[in-house]
């Protein structure tokens, strides 16, 4: 089965700590985003790729870090600058040809108490 | 499931009935308009897009409206079922970002009445 996955679900960190979320696809896309989403809110853009080993700052990039050693994977790091963490987590793929369509993961909840 | 579609604007609609939804923009630089549905505990799907220079594009069981006049976008669901009840979020394609990146509107909650 193609698709993108986003692992753990649920993900309860301290505040102070970094944590880093996963994201895989295994769709051969070129392009990956990372989107957070709070209740009432659209999605608001992190950082995208859309190549290997090249990254952009979206909207609100702050506090936030990625890596796009490898085409499949696009982890995201939210460090101990990011001034309200909890959130929900999304990760998106597409192809360089279609960037209107993009295909989203299932989305990572991240708590920091 | 994640609770997106607090205080979003809802629109009832009983099972069977059409459904409009509206999304107004302000980027009048914008090359397409895309709409995603995200049911509850799921990452946004791709419904459909449409090009500055269209005014009107059907997919199944939808039809998208452009009206680039007054800036308006509007999502046309026909013979609505339990299934469309989810979060619409309307975005936007521009040139100005490089047309590789969406930005996306704040989202219509749906709740279809069986």
């Amino acid at each position: 089965d193609g698709g993108i996955t986003q692992s753990p679900k649920y993900l309860f960190r301290k505040e102070g700590q970094n944590v880093t979320l996963s994201c895989e696809q295994n769709l051969n896309h070129d392009a990956m985003y990372w989107y957070r989403q709070d209740p009432g809110q659209g999605l608001r853009l992190i950082y995208y790729s859309q190549i290997v080993n090249d990254f952009q700052k979206g909207d609100i990039a702050e506090g936030y870090s990625v890596s796009r050693e490898k085409k499949e994977s696009f982890p995201l790091t939210v460090t101990s600058a990011q001034k309200n963490p909890t959130a929900f987590y999304l990760c998106a793929s597409s192809t360089s040809r279609s960037y209107n369509e993009q295909f989203f993961g299932p989305g990572t909840r991240l708590t920091v108490l | 499931g994640e609770s997106v579609g607090l205080h979003l604007p809802t629109l009832s609609v009983q099972e069977g009935d059409n459904s409009i939804i509206n999304c107004a923009y302000s980027n009048s630089a914008s090359d397409y308009f895309i709409w995603y549905k995200q049911e509850s505990g799921k990452g946004p799907q791709f419904i459909i897009d449409i090009r500055s220079n269209m005014d009107k594009r059907q997919g199944q069981r939808v039809t998208v409206l452009l009206n680039k006049t007054v800036k308006h976008l509007s999502l046309q669901i026909a013979a609505t079922q339990p299934g469309d009840s989810a979060v619409y979020f309307c975005a936007e394609n521009s040139s100005l970002y490089g047309n590789n990146r969406l930005a996306f509107g704040k989202g219509n909650q749906v709740v279809v009445i069986p």
